[in-house]
């Protein structure tokens, strides 16, 4: 069974500070997705990374993909409060379904 | 193409009733996928079409749980016989799949948040 773990779950920090989370698994994902989720609505895709040591950057975010394929981190700089939100991190099943497995997810809140 | 799009976004039903929500993937997606989501936690898959065939379904999908996309276009999630431990966020996702490869990157809707009294 493959397993995500992400981290830290909880985040609450100052705007302008940076921030970075992780997920962790001891599977191989075919590729890792990224979304972020608002209170009652479904997640948003950010960004998909698909090759190992993959870097890509949104603005202020930046995503890697570990060279095993096996581990993702995001980090925001100077983070502002409209990021706040849920984080939500998913590696897409190494089965032919491309189901996707998701992370527990990383609430960030940013304060003024 | 205005994306995903799940009807209603809210039920609210007594304990022992039948609920059914709808998906309208985006129009070009061959595969759709349900999920679901409680408090606190990230989506869990459920089950999941290609076309119209049901191709997968998880162990969290117990007998009370059935799902349709008879003509490989809009997809039915119903719940019989609800009980409250199924309140939850139900979320559906689309993507185009190709053999050949490819991320397989799934958009989902606003889901619809079911409360079982």
């Amino acid at each position: 069974t493959q397993l995500l773990e992400q981290s830290p779950q909880f985040l609450s920090i100052q705007e302008g500070e940076n921030l970075t989370v992780y997920c962790n698994s001891s599977s191989v994902f075919s590729s890792l997705q990224w979304y972020r989720q608002e209170p009652g609505e479904g997640p948003v895709l950010l960004v998909t990374v698909v090759t190992g040591g993959e870097v890509k950057k949104l603005k202020r975010l930046t995503f890697q993909f570990g060279d095993a394929r096996k581990d993702s981190s995001l980090h925001i700089t100077a983070a502002q409060t409209g990021d706040t939100g849920l984080y939500l991190c998913a590696g897409v099943s190494s089965s032919n379904t491309g189901k996707l497995i998701f992370g527990q997810g990383t609430t960030l809140q940013v304060k003024p | 193409d205005t994306g995903v799009s799940q009807d209603p976004r809210h039920k609210i039903t007594k304990r022992g009733q039948n609920v059914t929500f709808r998906c309208d993937p985006i129009s070009e997606h061959n595969r759709l996928y349900w999920y679901r989501q409680t408090l606190g936690q990230g989506p869990e898959f459920l089950t999941y079409f290609q076309n119209e065939a049901q191709l997968e379904k998880s162990r969290l999908l117990s007998d009370r749980f059935s799902a349709e996309r008879p003509k490989g276009s809009f997809s039915t999630l119903e719940i019989q016989r609800t009980e409250q431990g199924d309140s939850a966020m139900y979320l559906c996702a689309s993507s185009f799949f190709w053999t050949s490869g490819g991320a397989n990157e799934q958009f989902f809707g606003p889901g619809t948040r079911l409360t079982v009294l």
